[in-house]
């Protein structure tokens, strides 16, 4: 079995301000990861994924995640946020077919 | 470029009442899902399909029925909606690349059930 847990619900940040999103999973064998964004009202959009390889993985929009192997982490990064930014984010495990998600992460830039 | 295309995009239902929710896609996936989305919750899955013809249950496929007769086609089907099916339905689709292939979603069908 796989889950993923995202240990902030609400990450209220300052425009131009650096914001981590933090992401714990578990799973029994070799997964895959990802990053989505939601913006309100839209479906969910890609921002990156980790595959295989190096343990930074740069996205869209600026963001970057790092997978941490021996702390099961996967968190998300990006250095200096925008009003754009404002949306909801999730991060998610794939195993074969199956695609588990946290529950979400809504970040809030303000100006 | 369509991509993944959910109809319809809002509906209230009373309880009791029947619809079918369409997701078609034109990217030529294998995989197709419909997950739900509730406040706190993340998204789960309803139901999935890997292929035509073939459809298994997700985590809470509880009152719904889906049908994949069409590769390209993905239905979701709730035959006595109740207020606990008050929720926003993704539909996403695939391909079946062991896993590493990100998951593609529609713009999500708001329903409301009173």
């Amino acid at each position: 079995a796989q889950s993923v847990t995202q240990l902030d619900s609400q990450v209220p940040v300052f425009e131009e301000a650096p914001v981590e999103l933090r992401c714990n999973y578990s799973s029994s064998v070799s997964v895959y990861l990802f990053w989505y964004v939601q913006y309100p009202n839209q479906g969910l959009q890609l921002l990156l994924k980790y595959l295989s390889g190096s343990t930074l993985v740069k996205g869209i929009n600026g963001f970057e995640a790092e997978f941490n192997k021996s702390q099961t982490s996967f968190h998300l990064r990006k250095p200096s946020v925008h009003i754009s930014d404002t949306a909801e984010y999730f991060c998610a495990v794939r195993n074969d077919y199956k695609l588990s998600f946290g529950a979400g992460t809504t970040v809030t830039v303000r100006a | 470029n369509a991509g993944v295309t959910q109809t319809p995009k809002f509906r209230v239902l009373k309880t009791g009442q029947s619809m079918t929710l369409l997701c078609a896609q034109d990217m030529n996936h294998e995989y197709m899902y419909w997950y739900r989305q509730d406040p706190g919750m993340g998204l789960r899955l309803i139901h999935y399909s890997v292929g035509e013809g073939t459809t298994a249950k997700g985590e809470v496929p509880d009152g719904y029925n889906v049908s994949r007769l069409k590769k390209q086609n993905f239905l979701l089907g709730l035959e006595s909606a109740a207020p606990s099916q008050t929720s926003v339905y993704f539909c996403a689709s695939s391909y079946p690349t062991g896993g590493n292939s990100p998951l593609h979603f529609g713009n999500g069908t708001r329903l409301t059930v009173t």
